[in-house]
């Protein structure tokens, strides 16, 4: 099993630029998570995903945007980058009805 | 809603020393209760958690926790501190089983020193 993956590992990006951070898990967990770490400010959530099809709201999901077509995949789209999505954005997994996330290694993406 | 707060954002110790990294939730349901650990640029791993039974809880690494409803605590302890057990440590809460997400603290980083 690969677990979760996420690419790019790193990325910059200009001001008003878009782009997808790509995830995917080979667990058939149901549950899927996007997180945005700052320094100090802990980990944020950003979108999640019960199931296919399925999305929702986290703390911080303006500037953001997500789909769920397939229990595999979870993408998270930025649209008109802003430096203030500067951050570490990590992908995360887990079983419906159990706790336990898996996380991916991470996306850092800077906006210039 | 859930909130959790970790004391102190650096801890530093000495190789085999106790390590005491502080935990504090509040919640309006049955908490459950989770320490992640994150080593330099790697995703979190899950070091333990507390969802229902024994209060005491046992994870990787040489690493427990215990569940205090009275003090509305969740501290993680280890024994003796092991150059490896530099990362940063997160604690989490979710609020009962299910669908709601997990809130995760700010994180403490732990040094050790030898």
């Amino acid at each position: 099993n690969a677990g979760v993956t996420q690419t790019p590992k790193f990325r910059i990006l200009k001001i008003g630029q878009s782009m997808t951070l790509q995830c995917a898990q080979d667990m058939n967990h149901n549950y899927m998570y996007w997180y945005r770490q700052d320094p100090g400010m802990g980990l944020k959530l950003i979108y999640y995903s019960v199931g296919a099809g399925i999305t929702d709201k986290g703390e911080v999901p303006n500037g953001y945007n997500v789909s769920r077509s397939t229990t595999e995949d979870f993408p998270l789209r930025l649209e008109l980058a802003a430096p203030s999505q500067t951050s570490v954005y990590f992908c995360a997994s887990s079983y419906a009805g159990t706790d336990t996330q898996y996380f991916g290694p991470g996306t850092r993406l800077t906006v210039l | 809603a859930q909130s959790v707060t970790q004391l102190g954002s650096h801890v530093s110790v000495s190789e085999g020393a106790l390590v005491l990294l502080r935990c504090n939730y509040s919640s309006s349901v049955p908490p459950y209760l989770f320490w992640y650990v994150q080593y330099p640029n790697q995703g979190l791993q899950l070091l333990l958690k507390y969802t229902t039974g024994a209060t005491l809880v046992k994870g990787i690494n040489g690493f427990e926790a215990e569940f205090k409803k009275s003090e509305t605590s969740f501290h993680l302890t280890k024994p003796s501190a092991h150059m490896s057990d530099a990362a940063e440590y997160f604690c989490a809460v979710r609020g009962g089983s299910g669908n709601t997400p997990l809130v995760f603290g700010k994180g403490t980083r732990l040094s050790v020193i030898a």
